[in-house]
């Protein structure tokens, strides 16, 4: 079992929709868990991140974890078509010199 | 955009040739690493440094080598390119101080070995 899962995707919304993307991990030792978004030909550029359980919200996106089941999502609300990226989720465990382990990435695409 | 560029940013070669990739960064942070992205695999760590001459593996160094003389470059080379080395190759730093590793990438490297 990998140590993080993530929806393969692709996944196609109508603009405005909200969207639902989720990532399970294996590991209980995680205790940041963020969301990255990628444009195409760019690199990941830091969208959110959660300490623990809770939730997160910034503006339009949510983020959300449960340590319980080992699994976290991020919500867009309303999304736009400037949404459209790939979006991966990441996890550590606590301490700056950590290594971060990634999902594969879920490709978006909200169309007008 | 935490001051990360990436030379080149594209690169064709041919299989057997040595390749070498440029990280270069503005801020003096100590963490930088060097990670592929390939299609059903995600952003996979090759190797990392953290600090002038200290590097270490990820989970996908065979292959790679990777030298760290100033602060602000991390090499990557790849001895002798073979076609499963054909990638996109991001550089990412990592800023100190911070509750957790936090990383924050460049804009990518396109290589094709054929």
């Amino acid at each position: 079992q990998k140590e993080v899962e993530q929806d393969p995707g692709p996944l196609s919304v109508p603009e405005g929709a909200i969207v639902s993307l989720n990532c399970t991990y294996s590991n209980s030792a995680f205790q940041y868990f963020m969301w990255y978004r990628q444009y195409s030909r760019k690199g990941p550029e830091l969208l959110m991140y959660t300490y623990s359980s809770g939730n997160k919200e910034d503006g339009r996106f949510t983020a959300q974890v449960d340590k319980s089941s080992k699994y976290i999502s991020l919500f867009i609300r309303d999304s736009q078509p400037s949404d459209s990226a790939t979006y991966l989720c990441a996890m550590t465990p606590t301490g700056a010199n950590s290594k971060l382990t990634f999902g594969k990435g879920i490709t978006l695409s909200v169309r007008p | 955009d935490a001051g990360i560029t990436q030379s080149p940013r594209h690169k064709v070669t041919e299989t057997g040739t040595p390749v070498t990739l440029r990280c270069h960064q503005t801020e003096n942070h100590r963490y930088m690493y060097w990670y592929r992205q390939d299609p059903g695999h995600g952003l996979r760590l090759i190797h990392y440094s953290y600090g002038v001459k200290d590097t270490d593996k990820g989970e996908v160094s065979d292959g790679y080598s990777v030298s760290r003389s100033k602060t602000e470059d991390f090499l990557l080379t790849l001895e002798s390119a073979t076609s499963s080395q054909t990638s996109v190759y991001f550089c990412a730093i990592s800023v100190a101080g911070g509750e957790y590793n936090e990383q924050f990438f460049g804009p990518g490297t396109r290589l094709t070995v054929l």
